[in-house]
């Protein structure tokens, strides 16, 4: 059973281009939630999704930055007309069923590097 | 506003010392949860706490309701447990909607 995988690791966008990050949940999970820590600040809650639904979006930026968990594939996290703040690393985590980090499991990271 | 507070910021250790980090938190919180990020960045969940006391292995964690307090302490420090250790408390959002604090940076030497 492999864990929670999301790729790229690494990813380099140009200011203006779209960045989509994914997230591969664990088998069996339904809950993803995704957390971003910019440089030298600590992690912050972006959104929770389960299948087909945002649960709560309430950490996400108002503008650019949207989620997905389809039915089927992965989770997407999309910022589109990147910007150089937008520089983070994110991490996607899931968890069976919604008791959030009681039982969730972390993927590596996605760090994104906007030049 | 909602802020977790961890202290010291920065600890260095020698192999075998107790080691004890410290998290604060405002009024309110249903759970608080302890985690480690390891240097290459991934990040496990070690406890989550609503009372009292959790052990697993050298990890114990407490925390003090009332004084709005918790700690993680490891025995017996080995460098492995090099990593950033970070609290997070659930002020009553959704259980993934968490404020997290900055971080400890452990750093165990032989």
């Amino acid at each position: 059973n492999a864990g929670v995988m999301q790729n790229p690791r690494h990813l380099v966008r140009r200011r203006g281009q779209e960045a989509r990050l994914r997230c591969s949940p664990m088998k069996g999970h339904s809950h993803v939630y995704w957390y971003r820590q910019l440089p030298e600040e600590g992690l912050k809650f972006m959104v929770y999704l389960q299948k087909e639904n945002i649960i709560d979006e309430s950490g996400m930026p108002k503008e650019r930055f949207s989620a997905e968990f389809p039915k089927e594939g992965p989770s997407i996290l999309r910022i589109q007309q990147v910007v150089r703040g937008d520089s983070a690393a994110y991490f996607c985590a899931s968890s069976q069923g919604g008791r959030g980090l009681t039982e969730a499991f972390f993927g590596q990271g996605t760090r994104l590097t906007v030049v | 506003k909602n802020e977790v507070e961890q202290s010291p910021q920065n600890l260095t250790a020698q192999e075998g010392e107790f080691i004890t980090i410290n998290c604060s938190y405002s009024v309110g919180i249903s759970a608080l949860h302890w985690l480690q990020q390891h240097p290459g960045g991934g990040i496990v969940s070690l406890f989550m706490l609503s009372s009292g006391k959790k052990k697993h292995g050298r990890l114990i964690a407490t925390i003090n309701i009332q004084e709005k307090h918790s700690s993680l302490h490891i025995t017996a420090s080995h460098p492995r447990d090099s990593a950033v250790y970070i609290c997070a408390a659930v002020y009553g959002g959704s259980q993934g909607n968490l404020i997290f604090g900055k971080g400890t940076k452990l750093s165990v030497k032989p």
